[in-house]
């Protein structure tokens, strides 16, 4: 079973600033990685497939990149609606995996 | 726009079944991949296993003994049937639409196992 990691596990920043997110995955998944984004109460809401690619209507502030096994999600500029948890998942190697997320919060 | 709609019990006794329906609207269950996908505290995310709109299913090694997935495309949903719940089995469980990365999303029923 592939495992994931996130770090960190929380980010504190105010609204306007940059953000990167690490997925770390134990093995090579070449790109068939997943981020989503869950707010309190919500079911996640898939943001980024195949490592870079935004779903549609995500905002272009989100961008995801990498590949192997490390990959990163940028927030160019945080707005208030972006205050969530962020969980990647890996989708190269059955059980299909989640990280343990990143929680960002307002600093 | 796609939906989905989870029911069934919240609390189930040890060693019970769950057995759990998703409604679809806005997609049909002829098309595409019908998946599950559980949270809790301890594990965080866990995919179950997905059903295929021919009938394959494909299950997470750690719940295939226990666990049926089926399709019922005349009402445009689809089923979990998990035996032998305990309290390790404690989650949110969720309905999504796709697979490997599902992109529309239930809002999810709380299931709590307990006597």
């Amino acid at each position: 079973e592939i495992e994931m990691s996130q770090s960190p596990v929380i980010l504190s920043e105010s609204p306007g600033q940059r953000v990167t997110l690490s997925c770390r995955a134990s093995q090579n998944i070449s790109s068939n990685l997943a981020w989503y984004q869950q707010k309190p109460g919500q079911a996640p809401r898939r943001l980024i497939y195949g490592a870079s690619t935004r779903d549609t209507g995500i905002p272009a502030r989100f961008s995801g990149g990498g590949s192997g096994t490390e990959f990163t999600l940028t927030i160019s500029s945080l707005q208030s609606e972006d205050f969530a948890v962020y969980y990647c998942q890996q989708y190269d190697n059955w059980p299909l995996t989640f990280g343990p997320g990143t929680k960002v919060d307002v600093k | 726009q796609v939906q989905l709609q989870e029911s069934g019990p919240g609390l189930v006794k040890p060693s019970a079944t769950l057995s759990l329906t998703c409604a679809v609207s806005g997609a049909s269950t002829t098309d595409s991949y019908w998946s599950w996908i559980r949270q809790s505290p301890g594990k965080g995310l866990e995919y179950i296993g997905y059903i295929y709109y021919n009938g394959m299913t494909k299950y997470n090694p750690s719940l295939q003994s226990r666990l049926t997935i089926s399709l019922d495309t005349p009402s445009n949903q689809y089923s979990l049937k998990l035996i032998s719940m305990t309290a390790a089995d404690t989650a949110v469980y969720y309905c999504a639409k796709g697979s490997p990365a599902p992109d529309h999303w239930g809002q999810g029923i709380q299931v709590t196992v307990s006597s």
